[in-house]
C-alpha cells in the first residue's frame, strides 16, 4: 500500500499538558485508521480507531481527528501522564474492510517529563 | 479485546538455523496476521495466516523463508528459516476482533536475535 508517515519523530511534554501526535497518509482510498501505543518490550496496544465517515472520535483522555481533505490524522492525549510515555503508531486500512491489512506509520516517541 | 500469547518471548539463534514461533488466541478468530518489526522501525506485514489453506504473503516475503501454519481458529505458527543476522527483529501476531469487526490486536511479540 501507500506510505503512512508522521510529521514528528519525537515529542516531549510536561506531565499534565495535552499532547498532539500527527500522522499524514497518502492513500485516499483508506477508510479505517487505528492508533497504537507501544511500550518498550511490548506489542502494540490498540488505543482508538476511526472510520473515514467520521472526523472525530473520543475515548478516555484520547481524541482522534481525521481530516480527509488534507489526509491528516491526529491523536490528542489530555492531561498526559508519565505512563503515556511510549511510541505511538498510526495505521491505515485501505482494503475497504475486505482483508484488514494495515499499513503502519513510522512512529512517534512520546516522552512525558514529571 | 483479545488475549494473545506468543512463544518464545525471545530467543538467540545461530545463522543457518530455523525458529518456529507460536501464537495462541483465547478464542476463535477468523483473521490472523504475522508482522515483523525491525529494530527501531515500524511494523511490516509478512502474511495473512489462513485457516485450512496456504498463507497469503506480502511483497518481499516468501513461503520458503517464512512458512506459516494455521491448523485451527485459535493457533498459528511462523517459522523463520535459514536465519541470517538480517532476520533479527520482533515478530508479532495479530488478530481481528471487535464490535466494528476491524479492530486488530497484537500479541506481545517474539524478540529474535540471530548471531
Amino acid at each position: 500500500g501507500e506510505s503512512v508517515g508522521l510529521h514528528l519523530p519525537t515529542l516531549s511534554v510536561q506531565e499534565g499538558d495535552n499532547s498532539i501526535i500527527n500522522c499524514a497518509y497518502s492513500n485516499s482510498a483508506s477508510d479505517y485508521f487505528i492508533w497504537y501505543k507501544q511500550e518498550s518490550g511490548k506489542g502494540p496496544q490498540f488505543i482508538i480507531d476511526i472510520r473515514s465517515n467520521m472526523d472525530k472520535r473520543q475515548g478516555q483522555r484520547v481524541t482522534v481527528l481525521l481530516n480527509k481533505t488534507v489526509k491528516h490524522l491526529s491523536l490528542q492525549i489530555a492531561a498526559t501522564q508519565p505512563g503515556d510515555s511510549a511510541v505511538y503508531f498510526c495505521a491505515e486500512d485501505d482494503s475497504g474492510g475486505s482483508n484488514y491489512k494495515l499499513t503502519f506509520g513510522k512512529g512517534t516517541l512520546l516522552t512525558v517529563n514529571p | 479485546s483479545a488475549v494473545i500469547s506468543q512463544k518464545p518471548s525471545r530467543d538467540i539463534c545461530q545463522r543457518g538455523t530455523s525458529l518456529t514461533i507460536q501464537c495462541q488466541v483465547d478464542s476463535q478468530v477468523t483473521m490472523m496476521f504475522w508482522y515483523r518489526q525491525q529494530p527501531g522501525q515500524s511494523l511490516t506485514l509478512i502474511a495473512t495466516a489462513n485457516q485450512g489453506s496456504e498463507a497469503t504473503y506480502e511483497s518481499g516475503f516468501v513461503i520458503d523463508k517464512f512458512p506459516i501454519s494455521r491448523p485451527n481458529l485459535t493457533f498459528s505458527t511462523l517459522t523463520v528459516s535459514n536465519m541470517s543476522p538480517e532476520d533479527s527483529s520482533i515478530y508479532l501476531c495479530s488478530v481481528v476482533r471487535g464490535q466494528g469487526g476491524n479492530e486488530q490486536y497484537f500479541g506481545p511479540g517474539t524478540r529474535l536475535t540471530v548471531t
